[in-house]
């Protein structure tokens, strides 16, 4: 099945300090790749929604000066916490998905445990 | 406000028994049903999906079924296994249009536990 790879699967940091995490379709070309955050004993909270070659969309309350979002290539989006804060301390989840609007499935990666001391 | 409800936070079942993991929705607009399941540290994997056209999807032991006039869906694994011990996570897309990108709208999950 298809591929999402996520790196780095964990990091511990002090407050302050910027975090860059990679998501990367391993075998198809990702037009619209997803980021999200999940906290503990709830659900995924879609964050922002990117598009290769073009500004991400970010969700109603998701602070995009915080949460840099870039997808230069269709096989790459990075998100950067900038500044981090210990309330950024969360699961951070990537997908991706072939087609643009399309209903095919979203494939995530294994997700990016940030802890911000 | 939840578009999408899975009303029970857990469910135990024996082992090769049946589970059945419910889902309602509010969104009359919701036109594709998709149902993910979630191990703990690790990224959703999607499981099986269906369209609003249809009321049934069958894939080896995962069956969905979509009842649109009670606006609800349900996942029925049998035989249930100890490996599906897992989250499970409805979820539902609008069609494409004003740059919604077909997101998700998600549950809240049911956490599954099957017994050996």
């Amino acid at each position: 099945g298809a591929v999402v790879s996520q790196h780095p699967s964990r990091v511990i940091c002090k407050s302050g300090t910027s975090v860059k995490i990679e998501c990367r379709s391993l075998d198809f070309q990702a037009t619209t790749m997803f980021w999200y955050r999940q906290f503990p004993k709830k659900s995924l909270m879609l964050m922002a929604t990117s598009n290769e070659g073009s500004k991400a969309t970010y969700e109603q309350g998701v602070e995009k000066d915080k949460f840099l979002i870039n997808h230069a290539s269709l096989t790459l989006s990075t998100l950067t916490v900038t500044s981090a804060h210990p309330e950024d301390s969360s699961f951070y989840i990537c997908s991706a998905r072939p087609d643009r609007g399309s209903n095919q499935p979203q494939h995530f990666g294994d997700g990016t445990r940030l802890s911000i001391l | 406000d939840q578009q999408v409800k899975q009303n029970s936070p857990s469910l135990s079942v024996q082992e090769g028994r049946i589970s059945i993991l419910n889902c309602d929705y509010t969104n009359s607009m919701f036109d594709y049903f998709l149902w993910y399941k979630k191990y703990p540290a690790e990224g959703p994997t999607f499981l099986i999906s269906i369209s609003s056209i249809k009321d049934k999807n069958e894939d080896g032991r995962f069956t969905v079924f979509l009842n649109k006039s009670a606006k609800h869906l349900s996942l029925h694994i049998v035989p249930s296994q100890p490996g599906d011990s897992a989250v499970y996570f409805c979820a539902a897309t609008v069609p494409p249009g004003a740059g919604n990108n077909r997101k998700l709208i998600w549950g809240l999950g049911t956490s599954l536990a099957v017994n050996p």
